[in-house]
């Protein structure tokens, strides 16, 4: 139990662009997900908490605009990089709080970004 | 102060050895505890959650909670090296969202065949 998915695993797009990023609790209800960033040899950094049914709460930083989210159901939340450009380039991690399971979090295996 | 402290490493131990990793935290109201995994170039595996004093096992692997100490341990006994990874402390703070968990900044550990 306690599988998150995401997709694309890897993506490469040009500046200007829109880019995607869909993650799913496979097994479980996720009531909140949580949206990372990870650049090499650095920690963790926490991007936004997505609630499902309601906007999401975004990192002193990070921009809203720039950064949709999207919590359609129990299941399904969804990152997109709008206008992306080079400094976006990165690895987004998705984690699922299993309701049932008091405050476990599972990540998603990842999605490295690459804007040329 | 950070709110979540960890020793960077790295740290390395023979194959066979007890690894022992530490973490310390700062909101002496936390109530939950984790320990997760992350090969390079992958995302962070949980491979442990203790929300009592005491020790909890689970195969190889023990966390060690202190809630007076505000401590928090994660030994790894007989060590192979696969389990050569960053491990990560994540904590879940009275002052923060319920939901949100704040993580150390990891420590590397490196197992020596």
């Amino acid at each position: 139990g306690a599988v998150v998915s995401q997709h694309p695993s890897w993506v490469i797009c040009k500046s200007g662009t829109s880019v995607k990023i869909e993650c799913r609790s496979l097994d479980f209800q996720a009531t909140t997900m949580f949206w990372y960033r990870q650049f090499p040899k650095q920690s963790l950094m926490l991007m936004a908490t997505s609630n499902e049914g309601s906007k999401a709460t975004y990192e002193q930083g990070v921009e809203k605009d720039k950064f949709l989210i999207n919590h359609a159901s129990l299941t399904l939340s969804t990152l997109t990089v709008t206008s992306a450009h080079p400094e976006d380039s990165s690895f987004y991690i998705c984690s699922a709080r299993w309701r049932d399971r008091g405050n476990e979090q599972y990540f998603g295996p990842g999605t490295r970004l690459t804007v040329t | 102060q950070k709110e979540v402290e960890q020793n960077s490493g790295p740290l390395s131990v023979p194959e066979g050895a007890i690894a022992s990793l530490n973490c310390t935290y700062s909101d002496r109201g936390s109530q939950s505890f984790f320990w997760y995994r992350q090969y390079s170039g992958k995302s962070p595996e949980l491979i442990m959650s203790i929300y009592s004093n005491g020790d909890k096992e689970d195969g190889r692997f023990t966390a060690q909670l202190n809630k007076a100490s505000q401590y928090v341990s994660l030994l790894i006994r007989d060590s192979q090296p696969s389990d050569s990874a960053t491990y990560l402390c994540a904590v879940n703070p009275l002052s923060g969202s319920a939901r949100q968990l704040t993580f150390g900044s990891g420590t590397q550990l490196t197992v020596l065949p």
